[in-house]
């Protein structure tokens, strides 16, 4: 089974810190994804990298940027949180470039104080 | 610009009970579709998919989705329901962008709870 491990379920962080948030996938997919998830708004994608070293912006990506030095690694980072950055963070990966399944992490859910 | 309609936020059913969870599209084209299901604590799951073909799709867990063309709709479907499916489900489409990526939209989704 294809898993996607996020490297913390729960975060707290204060207001101007800088998070990382971690991802890993075990079944050497090309493409990797960084979703939040607010009640009332679904899943939005922040950004998205297709390859290695390789990102591209999705459709909230303001305040975040990430990074992708290794195939299976894929990690979000928060320069300086901000209180309306809490919220839900999801990562998935997927095989194909259209159509195909992302499959999702359980989420890291942030706090900002 | 693209967007994916889901009108009902939350659902209540009881067991055993029929289920349609609703979805809308807006594109000019036929997208891919997509339903997926998040149980509490847990990611998204895949349920079901649409590409071309017949519009009516199977997927796991007993659900199936209809695709209407003329409605922009894809419609989740469960003819009984279990308490375990007791979830958030989400409706998404996914489009080209002109020259660029494939991209997932998903709607807000809707929360159904089950009655014993």
């Amino acid at each position: 089974d294809v898993k996607v491990t996020q490297s913390s379920r729960y975060l707290v962080k204060r207001t101007g810190e800088k998070v990382f948030l971690e991802c890993v996938q075990d079944m050497d997919h090309e493409n990797m994804f960084w979703y939040r998830q607010d009640p009332g708004l679904g899943l939005r994608l922040i950004y998205f990298s297709y390859d290695v070293k390789m990102k591209e912006k999705g459709d909230i990506p303001e305040g975040y940027s990430v990074s992708r030095e290794k195939k299976e690694r894929f990690s979000l980072i928060l320069e300086s949180a901000s209180t309306n950055q809490t919220s839900m963070y999801l990562c998935a990966s997927s095989s194909d470039r259209e159509g195909g399944e992302q499959y999702f992490g359980p989420g890291t859910r942030l706090t900002v104080t | 610009a693209q967007s994916v309609t889901q009108p009902d936020i939350h659902i209540t059913v009881s067991e055993g009970a029929s289920l349609e969870l609703r979805c809308n599209y807006s594109y000019g084209a036929t997208p891919y579709l997509f339903w997926y299901v998040q149980s509490p604590g847990q990611g998204l799951q895949l349920l079901l998919k649409y590409f071309s073909g017949d519009t009516l799709v199977q997927g796991i867990k007993g659900f199936e989705a209809e695709f209407k063309r003329s409605q922009s709709s894809f419609n989740l479907r469960k003819p009984s329901v279990h308490w375990s499916d007791a979830a958030e489900y989400f409706c998404a489409v996914e489009v080209p962008p002109p020259g660029g990526y494939n991209k997932l939209i998903f709607g807000a989704g809707t929360r159904l709870a089950v009655h014993p």
